[in-house]
């Protein structure tokens, strides 16, 4: 089976920029999840979607970032300015809808902001 | 506090060496779930094992253990004859149920280093 796949691996975007980094979760999950890693603040999760709806939302930093989840196969992220600080590896997992069982992440998509 | 703690920020051994991470963790809750994860120089993050709050039994995977420790809250990770390939960060999480909402907290993880 294939894993969650994420796009782009790599973007290099000028501050001001808008920024569409996309998800395909792995095929029958249920829980879509996006997170951040960065040196300061190591992973942090942003938003989650169970059955494509938004549950929490509460780590998104500010309105310049926003998440959708159109159908059960795909999902974005979006940053609009983009913003210096914004620069990360945003990855994006997913799991089955039992809260024990394990979520994969993808091999995340490196955001450099200048 | 949901909280998960790796104090050891870097460790750097010799090729052949066991070695340990140590993973402790807070919760108040009844249930829950651990987990390690590896993140070679790649960058990619690579699910490596679960454990649930019930079951305390010690785990072994070809040259990965895990010795998981209610008492103490810890959930610590073991590697037998290390290799340089094992090179990578190692992050300990802890999945729980916040406010309602599903977590997944990781540790700060520990980059360790295999020499030859």
């Amino acid at each position: 089976d294939a894993g969650v796949i994420q796009s782009p691996r790599h973007e290099v975007t000028e501050m001001g920029q808008e920024v569409t980094l996309r998800c395909k979760p792995i095929s029958g999950h249920d829980y879509l999840f996006w997170y951040r890693q960065t040196m300061m603040r190591g992973l942090e999760l942003l938003i989650y979607f169970n059955n494509n709806v938004p549950i929490d939302d509460s780590g998104m930093p500010e309105d310049r970032f926003s998440a959708k989840m159109p159908n059960a196969s795909f999902s974005t992220l979006k940053i609009q300015p983009s913003e210096p600080r914004d620069s990360a590896v945003y990855f994006c997992a997913s799991s089955l809808r039992f809260r024990g069982n394990t979520i994969y992440f993808g091999e995340g998509s490196w955001l450099t902001v200048v | 506090a949901q909280k998960v703690t790796q104090a050891q920020t870097e460790i750097s051994v010799v090729e052949k060496e066991d070695v340990t991470l140590d993973c402790v963790y807070e919760t108040r809750d009844t249930t829950y779930y651990l987990f390690w994860y590896k993140q070679p120089p790649s960058g990619e993050l690579v699910f490596l094992i679960r454990r649930n709050s019930f079951d305390e039994q010690n785990e072994i995977s070809g040259r990965y253990s895990w010795n998981f420790q209610k008492s103490t809250s810890s959930f610590n990770f073991t590697i037998t004859a290390s290799q340089v390939v094992d090179s990578a960060v190692y992050f300990c999480a802890l999945r729980v149920i916040i406010q309602g909402a599903q977590k997944l907290v990781f540790g700060q993880g520990t980059r360790l280093t295999i020499n030859p």
